[in-house]
């Protein structure tokens, strides 16, 4: 197994500039989440997912977008790239139910995006 | 709304004991989960309480009172290598985690 894989690993953008931050997992986790952590903010969600077809926002959800159209893959897509987006982007994923067995959140090495 | 706090920063030093505490106020409760993020690193897996009381994993412990809304992660022994950030994390419907903002802690010999 892989795990949860993000690309790319950095990313250097322009303002205005649209992309895509790829992420897969291959543990058949239903669950899969997206963070970004600043320095001083800790890791605030922005969207999540609990299965393929269903998304939800979080805790910081404006200025990206998310489908989740396979239980491998959650792309988060930033439509027009802004400076304030400057982060380390991770994902996230978990098999349903298995927080209650003590079972850890599976992070990706992470994206860190610069935007000029 | 999802409230976590915990400390900024703590200093101690090597084979001392620290207490880094966390108290949540959170729509829903489905489990407290403590992170290790060492710097550039991705956040790795201490421990989950989802029922009072207090988890022992070698020299890490965490403990849980749902009704004060309060954990502490306990680290005993302390190392060099326990130089980083700790993240209080809550489960609110057992889907997603919201993270608290961490605590750096810094190890001195």
């Amino acid at each position: 197994n892989a795990g949860v894989t993000q690309t790319p690993k950095f990313q250097v953008l322009k303002t205005g500039q649209s992309m895509t931050l790829q992420c897969a997992q291959d543990m058949n986790h239903e669950y899969m989440s997206w963070y970004r952590q600043d320095p001083g903010m800790g890791l605030r969600l922005i969207h999540y997912s609990v299965g393929a077809g269903i998304t939800d926002q979080g805790e910081v959800p404006n200025g990206y977008n998310v489908s989740r159209s396979t239980t491998e893959d959650f792309p988060l897509r930033l439509l027009s790239a802004a400076p304030s987006q400057t982060s380390v982007y991770f994902c996230a994923s978990i098999k349903s139910g298995t927080y209650l067995n003590n079972s850890p959140l599976h992070f990706g090495n992470g994206t860190r995006l610069t935007v000029t | 709304g999802q409230n976590i706090d915990q400390p900024t920063e703590m200093t101690a030093t090597e084979g001392a004991i620290v207490q880094i505490n966390c108290t949540y106020q959170t729509s829903g409760f489905n489990g407290l989960f403590w992170y290790q993020q060492h710097a550039g690193e991705a956040p790795t897996f201490l421990s989950y309480n989802v029922l009072d009381g207090l988890e022992e994993k070698g020299r890490f412990s965490s403990f849980l009172s749902r009704s004060k809304g309060y954990s502490y992660l306990l680290l005993k022994e302390l190392q060099m290598k326990d130089s980083a950030s700790y993240l209080c994390a809550v489960t609110p419907a057992g889907t997603a985690l919201i993270f608290g903002k961490g605590t750096t802690l810094s190890v001195s010999s």
